[in-house]
């Protein structure tokens, strides 16, 4: 299987900490993505971070790569309660084929 | 800008029935993607189009799926017969780009239940 894998599979946090997230996977990157999935709806993009990069930062969004372990960390800080979602990584190749991690499901409880 | 249009959103149907989902993608992104996903799982891959060519579909159950696009525009994803385990939700997702280089943009799935 081409799918990368999340863990924790659940995390469950306080309002205002900081929530880290992992994905590993298996084969060569083009970047790798990570998306965010309210319950019932479809999958909406946060951050990319290219296979030469290690370090990417967006708002309260900090996301790491390490190509040589084949990994990566997404970290979320000074959470809040609409942060609960589901987050997956998304391997991409250079053949704009994007494989998707199991997902984390976070609970932020307010 | 208008997002992915899918429909339905839901559908329930008996087990050796057929079923239909429709995507319109963002307009001018040329590649276009169905996922399944199952709940409690990350969405897998079942055939991705650049225009109207298939690029991959090397995890679509060719026996009982089938997907086209025409004009490259439009697509839709069929299934006959279904199975109790094509319970899931249909995604689709377009990109701008052909070379890996963005991001996916997602249209709201279509829950399918097999009774």
């Amino acid at each position: 299987s081409q799918q990368g894998e999340e863990d924790p599979q659940a995390l469950s946090i306080q309002e205002g900490e900081n929530a880290t997230m992992n994905c590993s996977y298996k084969t060569s990157i083009n970047n790798l993505q990570w998306y965010r999935q309210n319950s019932g709806r479809g999958l909406v993009h946060l951050i990319l971070i290219r296979s030469n990069e290690r370090e990417k930062h967006s708002g309260r969004l900090r996301v790491t790569l390490d190509t040589s372990k084949k990994s990566s960390s997404l970290l979320i800080t000074a959470s809040r309660a609409a942060d609960t979602a589901s987050y997956f990584c998304a391997t991409v190749n250079t053949g704009n084929q994007f494989y998707f991690g199991t997902g984390t499901s976070l609970t932020v409880i307010p | 800008e208008a997002g992915v249009a899918q429909s339905p959103r839901y559908k329930i149907i008996e087990k050796r029935q057929s079923v239909a989902f429709w995507c319109n993608p963002i307009s001018g992104h040329a590649t276009l993607y169905w996922y399944q996903q199952i709940l409690g799982q990350g969405p897998k891959l079942l055939i991705q189009f650049q225009n109207n060519g298939v690029v991959d579909d090397s995890q679509l159950p060719k026996d009982r799926f089938s997907a086209e696009r025409l004009k490259g525009v439009d697509s839709t994803l069929k299934i006959q017969p279904a199975k109790l385990e094509d319970s899931a939700v249909y995604l689709c997702a377009s990109s701008l780009f052909s070379t890996g280089t963005g991001e996916l943009f997602f249209g709201e799935g279509s829950r399918l239940t097999v009774l």
